[in-house]
């Protein structure tokens, strides 16, 4: 069974850094692309980042671009997305999401980020 | 930045009636276009993706269609687990989604 667990999120103040860890499980790890995508709170769907299988290749979306990187650690199949220069409109949930075919196919249930003073 | 625009953005219907959703994009996006439907607080599902293949376990009463800039979501037999909010996604260009319509009872 795929499963992806987001952790990391919490209340930061503005301008300061937060990483967020999405541990996998249940496919193939190295194969795999996987995104992060943002959502709101009562808001639609932001992606924010992804980064193919073998880490070679990484993107953002340019509202993140050079504030955000994503990484991922094959040893812990675990991904993580590095949130720099943190601002009031980053807060959010974030999902990883599981890339098959093309599309978000898995969910994680999501990581909370508020940014606020 | 390819923008998706959803309508309506609020649709009321009854159990065991028939939804349809549109999703319009600002320029052509082939055939990758995508539907996720999301329930109140829970992840988002893909239900739709490539116009009108189902993703694995969605039921027959999911259907999508559309080419080019203009695509649709049809529920036929409105059960109450559909009432939900779905949103279209392309991914022709980068990633962008549409805001959302809204299906309530």
């Amino acid at each position: 069974e795929v499963q992806l667990v987001e952790s990391g999120g919490g209340l930061v103040q503005p301008g300061e850094s937060l990483r967020l860890s999405c541990a996998a499980s249940g496919f193939s790890f190295t194969n795999t692309v996987v995104n992060w995508v943002r959502q709101a709170p009562g808001k639609g769907l932001e992606w924010v980042s992804a980064i193919s299988g073998s880490a070679a290749s990484t993107y953002y979306a340019d509202s993140v671009k050079g504030r955000f990187s994503i990484s991922r650690d094959s040893s812990k199949s675990t991904i993580y997305l590095q949130m720099n220069s943190l601002r009031v409109d980053d807060t959010a949930i974030y999902y990883c999401t599981k890339d098959q075919g093309g599309y978000d196919y898995y969910w994680g249930q999501g990581s909370l980020v508020t940014v606020s003073t | 930045e390819i923008l998706l625009r959803q309508s309506p953005a609020t649709l009321s219907l009854s159990p065991g009636g028939r939804a349809t959703l549109s999703c319009r994009a600002s320029q052509s996006v082939g055939t990758y276009l995508a539907w996720y439907q999301q329930k109140p607080g829970q992840a988002p599902r893909l239900l739709i993706h490539d116009v009108s293949t189902r993703a694995t376990g969605v039921p027959a009463r999911f259907s999508g269609g559309g080419s080019g800039t203009d695509f649709t979501l049809s529920i036929s037999g409105l059960e109450p687990e559909d009432f939900a909010i779905y949103f279209c996604q392309q991914r022709y260009d980068s990633i962008t989604f549409g805001l959302g319509t809204r299906l309530e009872i």
